[in-house]
């Protein structure tokens, strides 16, 4: 079975200029979510999806970051401008998780994009 | 609001040997998951054990078990029999109502052969 999928796995790119993530989630999760890893501030939940519906943004840096989902099988995470402490590790992760508010789903990760930006 | 305490930035471990990894919570939801992660150098985030805040047993995956004190609130991660492969970074997670996942800071643990 396939898992989350990311893309691209690495990208360093100049300041100033826009950054896409990408995500494939797990065929059948309804839950989405996108975190930040720095060795400074650790894993940071970023925003996260609910049946292709944003739940929380509260974790978005700045108005700079912003993410779709458009359907189930895609979501997107932008960054513009970009700017060079944004340069971290960005895991996207999906889950089946119900308005019923089952907690026993643990989330799968994708492998992460490594973004420098100089 | 949640909080996850991982207080062990790194341990060391003896191969073949037990190892405890601490975490503590607080929580105000009567209703929670606690979750364990494994993060290897390579980077990848790896989902180890669950346990529910009404399970009755303490959760066992292979190697891996879940020494839960709920009045204590706390999730203790258990390795047994550690092997060379076990060291990576350690992440513990809760997830209460509302889908959010918060995670501790993390423990790296060394496995010395």
């Amino acid at each position: 079975d396939a898992g989350v999928i990311q893309s691209p796995r690495h990208e360093v790119t100049e300041m100033g200029q826009e950054v896409t993530l990408r995500c494939k989630p797990i065929s059948g999760h309804n839950s989405l979510f996108w975190y930040r890893q720095t060795m400074m501030r650790g894993l940071e939940l970023l925003i996260y999806f609910n049946n292709n519906v944003p739940i929380d943004d509260s974790g978005m840096p700045e108005d700079r970051f912003s993410a779709k989902m458009p359907n189930a099988s895609f979501s997107t995470l932008k960054i513009q401008p970009s700017e060079p402490r944004d340069s971290a590790v960005y895991f996207c992760a999906s889950s089946l998780v119900g308005w019923t508010g089952r907690r026993d789903q643990p989330q799968h990760f994708g492998d992460g994009t490594r973004l420098s930006i100089l | 609001a949640q909080k996850i305490t991982q207080t062990q930035p790194g341990m060391f471990v003896q191969e073949k040997e037990a190892v405890t990894l601490d975490c503590t919570y607080d929580t105000s939801d009567p209703s929670y998951g606690l979750f364990w992660y494994k993060q290897p150098s390579s980077g990848e985030m790896i989902f180890l054990i669950y346990q529910g805040s009404y399970d009755q047993q303490n959760a066992t995956e292979g190697r891996y078990s879940l020494n839960f004190q709920k009045a204590r609130k706390s999730a203790n991660l258990v390795i047994s029999a550690s092997q060379l492969g076990d060291s990576a970074m350690y992440f513990c997670a809760i997830q209460t109502g509302g889908f959010k996942t918060i995670f501790g800071a993390g423990t790296r643990l060394f496995v010395k052969a």
